[in-house]
């Protein structure tokens, strides 16, 4: 079966940097993205790899490592309003997105 | 019209009820899909259309419907409503339904069925 693993929920601290692991097993690999998701809100698109590496965009950077079916997302600085749900996803053979559960992000200042 | 909308935003439904979700995009995207989201779950899609006039199963489709008569309109519909369809539902366009294609999301609709 196809599966997306992500942690349930982390916290941080206002100003610090966080690192979010996606591990995945899919059947197919058309490339990773990652979303945030406020509460109550629709998931907003933040990144896209589909090579191995580092993708860095702003505070967010977004690492892959296809061999390893792994990556991460990123942040430095973290700010309150960062406080979210980041959404793992992998485009498997058919072109269709799979998704985690979800990491639910709790900053503290 | 502004992006991607859909109607309504909530709704509390009585079980075996018909009801049709709307989603409409002004982006001119191509493909367009439905998905729901439960608690402690991933986003599951429940059917996708990569153009006009051509509609796909995804993960979840059993109960639920859609048509794509044109670019713009993707409407779902849940022919008899049960309880298990309570869920958080979300409509996503993309230009293409290729690998690099970021999905657009609307605001989602909020289905109660009792």
């Amino acid at each position: 079966g196809q599966n997306i693993d992500q942690p349930t929920e982390m916290t941080a601290t206002e100003g610090a940097i966080v690192q979010i692991n996606c591990t995945y097993q899919t059947s197919g690999f058309n490339g990773l993205f990652w979303y945030q998701q406020h509460a109550g809100e629709a998931p907003t698109f933040l990144s896209y790899n589909v090579l191995d590496g580092l993708e860095e965009k702003g505070r967010f950077s977004s690492f892959l490592s296809r061999s390893k079916g792994y990556s991460y997302l990123l942040l430095k600085e973290l700010q309150m309003k960062d406080s979210a749900s980041y959404l793992c996803a992998v485009m498997d053979s058919n072109y269709q997105l799979i998704w985690g559960a979800g990491t639910k992000l709790i900053i503290k200042p | 019209i502004a992006g991607i909308t859909q109607a309504p935003t909530s709704q509390i439904l009585a079980a075996g009820r018909r009801m049709t979700l709307r989603c409409t995009q002004d982006m001119r995207h191509n493909a367009m899909y439905w998905y729901r989201q439960d608690l402690g779950l991933g986003l599951r899609l429940i059917h996708y259309s990569n153009t006009a006039g051509t509609t796909g199963k995804g993960e979840v489709p059993d109960g639920y419907s859609v048509s794509r008569a044109n670019t713009d309109d993707f409407p779902l519909t849940l022919a008899s409503a049960v309880p298990s369809q309570t869920s958080v539902y979300f409509c996503a366009s993309s230009v293409g339904s290729g690998s690099y294609n970021e999905q657009f999301f609307g605001p989602g609709t909020r289905l109660t069925v009792l």
